[in-house]
């Protein structure tokens, strides 16, 4: 199947620094990726849809100043949590939706970001 | 009301057992659907597409009932390598909605 990579896997900060995490489609290319964030013992919650060339879409109650998304590439993602904070602290998963797929969307390995 | 509903469980049973998990969802609308398996501190897996006239594969089948806006996955035979958690997941829209998952634990 197609591969999606995460870097960093793990990330620990201190508070009010910014963290980015990269999202690449190493064998395809995605016009269409997603970020998601996943609390101890809850589901994944999306956070934004990533297109490439424009503007990431926001799910409701998500800061778009706080998250940053930058989509330059058919083959990556980045996601940057500004001047972040211990609640920040969680598990970032990015998915990538490739072409002729329908719905199936192929997983990154997930960044586990703790902020001090 | 959560959009996909789970009984996050744990449901603890032996090698060899059979198992089934439920979930519903709350949008009539929604077009696809789906089981994922979730092992610790990983990212979720495919498991499996969930049609309405249901699908196995190997030792799983999946079950899907528009009219009452219920899936479910059945494990025969279980491994102790089944152990994970599994999410059932509903696409709207070009979204995929999670469940909170149920977790399964595979004893000897």
């Amino acid at each position: 199947g197609a591969v999606v990579s995460q870097h960093p896997s793990r990330v620990i900060c201190k508070s009010g620094t910014s963290v980015k995490i990269e999202c690449r489609s190493l064998d395809f290319q995605a016009t269409t990726m997603f970020w998601y964030r996943q609390f101890p013992k809850k589901s994944l919650m999306l956070m934004a849809t990533s297109n490439e060339g424009s503007k990431a879409t926001y799910e409701q109650g998500v800061e778009k100043d706080k998250f940053l998304i930058n989509h330059a590439s058919l083959t990556l993602s980045t996601l940057t949590v500004t001047s972040a904070h211990p609640e920040d602290s969680s598990f970032y998963i990015c998915s990538a939706l490739a072409g002729g797929s329908g719905y199936e969307q192929f997983f990154g390995p997930g960044t586990r970001l703790t902020v001090l | 009301r959560k959009e996909v509903e789970q009984d996050p469980g744990p449901f603890n049973v032996p090698e060899g057992a059979t198992v089934a998990f439920n979930c519903t969802y709350s949008n009539s609308a929604s077009q696809s659907f789906f089981w994922y398996r979730q092992d610790c501190r990983k990212e979720p897996k495919l498991l499996m597409s969930v049609y309405s006239s249901g699908n196995e594969d190997g030792r799983f089948t999946a079950q899907l009932n528009r009219a009452s806006q219920y899936i479910s996955l059945l494990i025969r035979d279980s491994k102790l390598s089944d152990s994970a958690t599994y999410l059932c997941v509903v696409g709207e829209g070009g979204k995929l909605i999670f469940g909170q998952g149920t977790t399964l634990q595979v004893k000897p």
